[in-house]
């Protein structure tokens, strides 16, 4: 079953425009993890925020996380054609035990027009 | 660090042939994941290894899959006696110890086609 939802699930903005990209979840987490997806490609991380932490920055993203509503965001500034993808989140449930196995949502489709 | 690497890349057969799909971790990850990833959706987990252990299966893991890791190092996911459902994306994912565990590492994925 899929934990995470992503919102919007199709994104069109202009090359240098900020994209922001929402996920909610149902259970209680570990962590939540952001990842790309381009074109039929395997996935790779973007960034990790712990259930004690609010706010992270790794170069042009910023993702926040509300343990109270369950939910987090995604912000990608100043964006570049090449972040055209798929975003994911990925949830670490805290009731898996030591396994760490990831439960996603159905994405989020950027376009980033040049 | 060569990442991790799946072979084959793509495979087509027909229904109710076998398949096995190879997935080589990064060399000093001793966690390894399987996952499935359908068309519009994100991927769905299917089983986990620790090391050669094998700890757990999804329930969408039927019978008709198998997943090894003889020696801890690289995995094999069998299907046997295919149907057009399992037509996916099948993806590996491998962890490493301490806080690295928490970060997965995917791989390009195996396109599997069932006609």
């Amino acid at each position: 079953s899929q934990q995470g939802e992503e919102d919007p699930q199709a994104l069109s903005i202009q090359e240098g425009e900020n994209a922001t990209m929402n996920c909610s979840y149902k259970t209680s987490i570990n962590n939540l993890q952001w990842y790309r997806q381009n074109s039929g490609r395997g996935l790779v991380h973007l960034i990790l925020i712990r259930s004690n932490e609010r706010e992270k920055h790794s170069g042009r993203l910023r993702v926040t996380l509300d343990t109270s509503k369950k939910s987090s965001s995604l912000l990608i500034t100043a964006s570049r054609a090449a972040d055209t993808a798929s975003y994911f989140c990925a949830t670490d449930a805290e009731s898996g035990g030591s396994n760490y196995k990831l439960t996603f949502g159905k994405g989020t489709l950027l376009t980033v027009n040049p | 660090d060569t990442g991790v690497s799946q072979d084959p890349r793509h495979k087509i057969t027909k229904r109710g042939q076998n398949v096995t799909f190879r997935c080589d971790p990064i060399s000093e990850h001793n966690r390894l994941y399987w996952y499935r990833q359908t068309l519009g959706q994100g991927p769905e987990f299917l089983t986990y290894f620790q090391n050669e252990a094998q700890l757990e299966k999804s329930r969408l893991l039927s019978d008709r899959f198998s997943a090894e890791r003889p020696k801890g190092s690289f995995s094999t996911l069998e299907i046997q006696r295919t149907e057009q459902g399992d037509s996916a994306m099948y993806l590996c994912a491998s962890s490493g110890r301490g806080l690295a565990r928490e970060t997965q590492y995917f791989g390009p994925g195996t396109r599997l086609l069932v006609l």
